[in-house]
């Protein structure tokens, strides 16, 4: 089945202790994205990359960084999460940058206390 | 990053039609979408339009777009439950943006 899957789903840590959600998709996907999406704001980009080994910033990159050593994956790394950072993470990815239609997936409600 | 507004919140009744709002700045999106995004899921791509057209009907869906006032508007016929989630229109510039999402409840 064609999908993106992340992990974990749920996840609560604490100030300052660094994390790593994962995403991997399955559909030789060349555009993969994150999104935080938190209440009346929207979805909003935090890291996008094109392809293996080029990766931008989106709208709200501080306190996160990204790495695509390989096409299927794109983690999101916080270094030193804050409580500001909980959020709802939504990884996605596209054929291309300029292919019509985005896969999701399911989501990680993030949580740092 | 693009502006793109909607509404937060739409009630409605089983079988009645829902219309859910949109306005963007952006104008250059070669593509305008709505996704679907269910409790505890991800969005899902529900429709898109494309940017030199009106209107598009997908079976109870009917996508209407006014270039001019740069206003997209997603109408559902005969509402069911089963359509309570929150909407999100999208366009895609140099990259996709999301509005705010349209939350609604279908009441039966």
């Amino acid at each position: 089945e064609a999908q993106v899957t992340q992990n974990p789903r749920y996840l609560i840590t604490v100030t300052g202790k660094k994390l790593t959600v994962t995403c991997s998709q399955n559909m030789n996907h060349e555009y993969m994205s994150w999104y935080r999406q938190d209440p009346g704001l929207g979805l909003r980009q935090i890291y996008y990359s094109m392809n293996v080994e080029v990766t931008d910033k989106g709208d709200v990159p501080e306190g996160y960084k990204v790495s695509r050593k390989e096409k299927r994956n794109f983690p999101l790394i916080l270094e030193s999460p804050s409580p500001n950072q909980t959020s709802l993470y939504f990884c996605a990815s596209s054929l291309s940058a300029s292919y019509y239609g985005y896969t999701f997936g399911s989501g990680t409600r993030l949580t740092v206390v | 990053g693009e502006d793109v507004e909607q509404s937060l919140f739409l009630s409605v009744r089983e079988g009645d039609s829902s219309v859910i709002n949109c306005t963007y700045t952006d104008s250059s999106s070669t593509y305008l979408y709505w996704y679907k995004q269910e409790p505890g899921a991800g969005l899902q791509l529900l429709t898109y339009i494309f940017s030199n057209m009106d209107m598009k009907q997908d079976q109870r869906l009917t996508v209407l777009l006014n270039k001019k006032d740069k206003h997209l508007s997603l109408r559902i016929a005969d509402t069911q439950t089963g359509d309570s989630a929150i909407y999100f229109c999208a366009g895609r510039g140099n990259q996709f943006y999301f509005g705010t999402g349209t939350s609604l409840t279908v009441i039966p």
